[in-house]
């Protein structure tokens, strides 16, 4: 059975610094991962979808890595805003149409 | 392209009630996913359609929920005889089919059972 574990599970850091999201998974037999971000009471946004034969995926200050064979995941960002602050999910897609998800990491980005 | 939309966006009934939420997905997605997520937990995955056909349900879907996708294009989720712990937020979100496309989701539709 696929889990998906998130840590840490809330990070607060000062504005500008970069820092890492981390995402581990128990079955290496997935078809993809994706990063999401979830502003309170809202639905999420994808932010990157990393497909299993792929090692990463960047998009401006947002950097997402992938090594199937130990099961882990990273989101890095870069130079941290006050507007990233919310939670981020990773989720993986075990490729029998279900999707499972991390419980999140909530971060918040002091000015 | 208005991405995917919800309805209604919050949701307040008394416990034995039958409540019904619509999800309208991006017009040219296959596949449409209902999910359901609790305070400080991830989304659970629920049921899942390719096109009209419901392929995969979740043991969590217990016989009072019941989705349907008539036409391959919108969705709606029933739950009969709400429980209090039906109160969640309910997800909805669709993609192309294939592990290189990302699934978008709508805004969710908040449900309180009282």
């Amino acid at each position: 059975k696929q889990e998906v574990t998130q840590i840490p599970a809330a990070l607060s850091v000062p504005e500008g610094e970069n820092l890492v999201l981390n995402c581990s998974f128990t079955d290496s037999a997935i078809y993809n991962l994706q990063w999401f971000r979830q502003d309170p009471g809202k639905g999420l946004t994808s932010l990157l979808l990393i497909q299993s034969s792929q090692r990463e995926q960047t998009s401006g200050r947002l950097n997402a890595s992938l090594d199937k064979s130990s099961g882990r995941s990273t989101l890095y960002i870069a130079a941290s805003q006050p507007g990233d602050s919310a939670t981020y999910l990773c989720a993986v897609d075990t490729g029998g149409f279900k999707t499972i998800f991390g419980a999140g990491t909530r971060l918040f980005v002091k000015a | 392209d208005t991405g995917v939309s919800q309805d209604p966006r919050h949701k307040i009934t008394k416990r034995g009630q039958n409540v019904t939420f619509r999800c309208d997905p991006i017009s040219e997605h296959n596949r449409l996913y209902w999910y359901r997520q609790t305070l400080g937990q991830g989304p659970e995955f629920l049921t899942y359609f390719q096109n009209e056909a419901q392929l995969e349900k979740s043991r969590l879907l217990s016989d009072r929920f019941s989705a349907e996708r008539p036409k391959g294009s919108f969705s709606t989720l029933e739950i009969q005889r709400t429980e209090q712990g039906d109160s969640a937020m309910y997800l909805c979100a669709s993609s192309f089919g294939g592990a290189r496309y990302e699934q978008y989701f709508g805004p969710g539709t908040r449900l309180t059972v009282t």
